[in-house]
């Protein structure tokens, strides 16, 4: 089945600085990228997603890039903010219309002030 | 639209009980997916509903079972609970495309 690591683990940055998460997946036939951010005690949302067919996508100051070559893609945050401290989760899924999506490990952001 | 909710939010059962936990997705979303979410093995899928069908199913023991009903509510059931089945289990809801959305999910601890 599908596997997806993610690093680092946890990531501390200053405010205002950039923030990079890299993940890599295991199965070529996955088409559909999702990033989940996570705040203690919250559910997961939905923060930008990428489908196969697009190599980079971006809303405000979150992009997403794909690699569908070497099988890895990565979210950047730019000019972070203190609220955007929390647990990011990157997942893949295996085909359209199949919503089991295989998630990575997370990464604990913390943006200090 | 109202988002997905998850009753209840908090349950406490003891080993060997069995427990049950739904979803209500948002309104229009035919299709209900569940994952447990623990500290050591992260976020886990465990089986997807669309239009009260099993569609998929992740990698955990028959105990774990689901079902959904035709108003897309969708319940899950865990029998013989062991000490490892502590864990939050979300609930997420999605409509035609792949989007889902979670709900704030359902804390079940076992004693």
């Amino acid at each position: 089945g599908e596997n997806v690591e993610q690093h680092p683990s946890t990531l501390s940055v200053q405010e205002g600085d950039s923030a990079v998460i890299k993940c890599t997946y295991s199965d070529s036939a996955s088409n559909y990228f999702p990033w989940y951010k996570q705040e203690l005690g919250k559910r997961p949302q939905l923060i930008i997603d990428i489908r196969s067919n697009v190599g980079e996508k971006k809303d405000q100051r979150i992009a997403v890039t794909l690699n569908k070559t070497a099988k890895h893609f990565s979210l950047h945050i730019t000019e972070t903010q203190p609220e955007d401290s929390a647990v990011y989760f990157c997942a893949a899924s295996l085909a359209t219309g199949r919503r089991a999506l295989t998630f990575g490990s997370g990464t604990r952001l913390q943006v200090q002030p | 639209k109202a988002g997905v909710t998850q009753t209840p939010r908090y349950l406490i059962k003891t080993r060997g009980q069995q427990v049950t936990l739904s979803c209500s997705p948002i309104s229009g979303h035919r299709s209900v997916s569940w994952y447990q979410q623990t500290p050591g093995q992260g976020l886990q899928f465990l089986f997807e509903y669309f239009s009260e069908t099993q569609r998929n199913k992740g990698n955990f023991p028959g105990r774990f079972s689901g079902r959904q009903f035709s108003n897309s509510r969708s319940e899950m059931n865990v029998s013989t609970l062991e000490l490892g089945d502590s864990a939050l289990y979300l609930c997420a809801s999605s409509q035609s495309t792949d989007t889902q959305y979670f709900g704030p999910g359902t804390r079940l601890t076992v004693l």
